[in-house]
């Protein structure tokens, strides 16, 4: 149990394009969904908490018009990277809180995008 | 100063080495501590989920969590170089988003 998807694995967009990444827990509700952003040989940084039915939590210096994040469902959570740069560029990772069983985040595989 | 500290590592030790991996923290609120495993270029996966202070055993896996010192570790008994990963530590309050070290980075040479 606690399997957590994403999708798509890898992108590749233009420049001034937007791109839509989504994440599914597949086996257990999730009220609570994270967006985080990894670049090589670092760690984690998160970049906003996602709420089912109200409005995101940004990090500081996270920009919630370029990162726009929707969390439709207790299932379904969707980051969309507006008019993407190459800067933009990143490994993007989700993550599903789980309030029963092992009350913790189980991630998703993330996605790798690059903007050319 | 962090909430979470991590040792930094890189960590190389040979095939069937014992591994201690550590993390300290200065919140008490924590009540919930994990340990996460991340292959490069993939999600992290937890791999141990502890609750309040003592030892947790999972195959060659050990997680302790002594509260009292504000330390956790993970230890790693007969290390396979498939161990080779960034392992990262994670704790949460109740109920929360969780904190996570920077991750120590492990290499098993065969």
């Amino acid at each position: 149990g606690a399997v957590v998807s994403q999708h798509p694995s890898w992108v590749i967009c233009k420049s001034g394009t937007s791109v839509k990444i989504e994440c599914r827990s597949l086996d257990f509700q999730a009220t609570t969904m994270f967006w985080y952003r990894q670049f090589p040989k670092q760690s984690l940084m998160l970049m906003a908490t996602s709420n089912e039915g109200s409005k995101a939590t940004y990090e500081q210096g996270v920009e919630k018009d370029k990162f726009l994040i929707n969390h439709a469902s207790l299932t379904l959570s969707t980051l969309t990277v507006t008019s993407a740069h190459p800067e933009d560029s990143s490994f993007y990772i989700c993550s599903a809180h789980r309030t029963s069983g092992e009350e913790t985040q189980y991630f998703g595989p993330g996605t790798r995008l690059l903007v050319l | 100063q962090k909430e979470v500290e991590q040792d930094p590592g890189p960590l190389s030790v040979p095939e069937g080495a014992i591994v201690s991996l550590n993390c300290t923290y200065s919140n008490s609120a924590f009540q919930y501590f994990m340990w996460y495993r991340q292959y490069s270029r993939k999600g992290p996966e937890l791999l141990m989920y502890t609750y309040s202070s003592g030892n947790k055993e999972d195959g060659r896996f050990t997680a302790q969590v002594d509260k009292s010192s504000k330390y956790i570790s993970l230890f790693i008994r007969d290390s396979q170089p498939s161990d080779s990963a960034t392992y990262l530590c994670a704790m949460s309050a109740p109920p929360g988003k969780s904190t996570f070290g920077d991750g120590t980075t492990l290499t098993v040479k065969p």
